[in-house]
């Protein structure tokens, strides 16, 4: 089965502790991005990870970070939650070189922060 | 900077009917891609339809087709013969073609609900 997939599925901590979402995609794509999805729905895009080039949307606080092992994988780490964090937190890819083409979505990972 | 702008909270339909949607949109560049995703009550995310900013012809996909009308910067999605699975927020969203990299700007939804 080729598609995104991310782990784990929720994840509830507290203020202050550090958490790392993972992302895997077997679409044999290039570029993967992190998304936010706040509780208004709105998604906006956090990162962008191609070829080892890393775009951040300048809005992102520096308390998360992007770490990437290959070009099918791009985890996700917090370093010190805070209660704006809880949202739900969505990997994609899409194929190098395409801008037209369009983004594959993983089932997103919900945190809760209490 | 990019904007995308959906009006449309929540839209009511019967099934077999059509439903349309409202998406307009800003960007400095020539040159943009313009995308409709569906969040289904799972939380996925599925890609429905583009359409190319360089192309005059409205896209159709299956049940769904665009309205394109570039000088007013309008992309609004058309789902016709409406099905009960059609219940969902539907997104619009932008990509300018200048860097391949860039992830998507969204609109905020237009819920849609579907019934018998």
């Amino acid at each position: 089965e080729t598609a995104v997939f991310q782990t784990p599925n929720y994840h509830v901590t507290q203020v202050g502790n550090e958490v790392s979402f993972n992302c895997k995609q077997t679409l044999g794509h290039d570029t993967m991005y992190w998304y936010k999805q706040d509780s208004k729905k709105l998604l906006k895009i956090m990162f962008s990870y191609n070829n080892k080039q890393l775009i951040v949307n300048e809005t992102v606080p520096r308390r998360f970070s992007p770490q990437s092992s290959d070009k099918a994988h791009l985890n996700l780490r917090i370093k010190s939650v805070e209660p704006e964090d809880s949202a739900v937190y969505l990997c994609a890819s899409s194929p190098n070189g395409q801008n037209y083409a369009e983004q594959f979505f993983g089932p997103g990972t919900r945190l809760t922060v209490l | 900077a990019q904007k995308v702008t959906q009006t449309q909270t929540s839209i009511s339909v019967m099934e077999k009917t059509t439903v349309t949607m409202d998406c307009v949109y800003e960007t400095q560049d020539s040159s943009y891609f313009l995308f409709w995703y569906k969040q289904t009550a799972s939380g996925e995310i599925v890609f429905l339809i583009r359409q190319d900013s360089y192309k005059k012809e409205n896209a159709t996909v299956g049940h769904y087709s665009l309205n394109f009308q570039k000088p007013k910067s309008s992309i609004g999605l058309i789902i016709t013969a409406t099905q009960i699975e059609d219940s969902a927020v539907y997104f619009c969203a932008m990509r300018e073609g200048r860097n391949y990299a860039q992830g998507l700007t969204f609109g905020l939804g237009t819920r849609v609900s579907v019934f018998p």
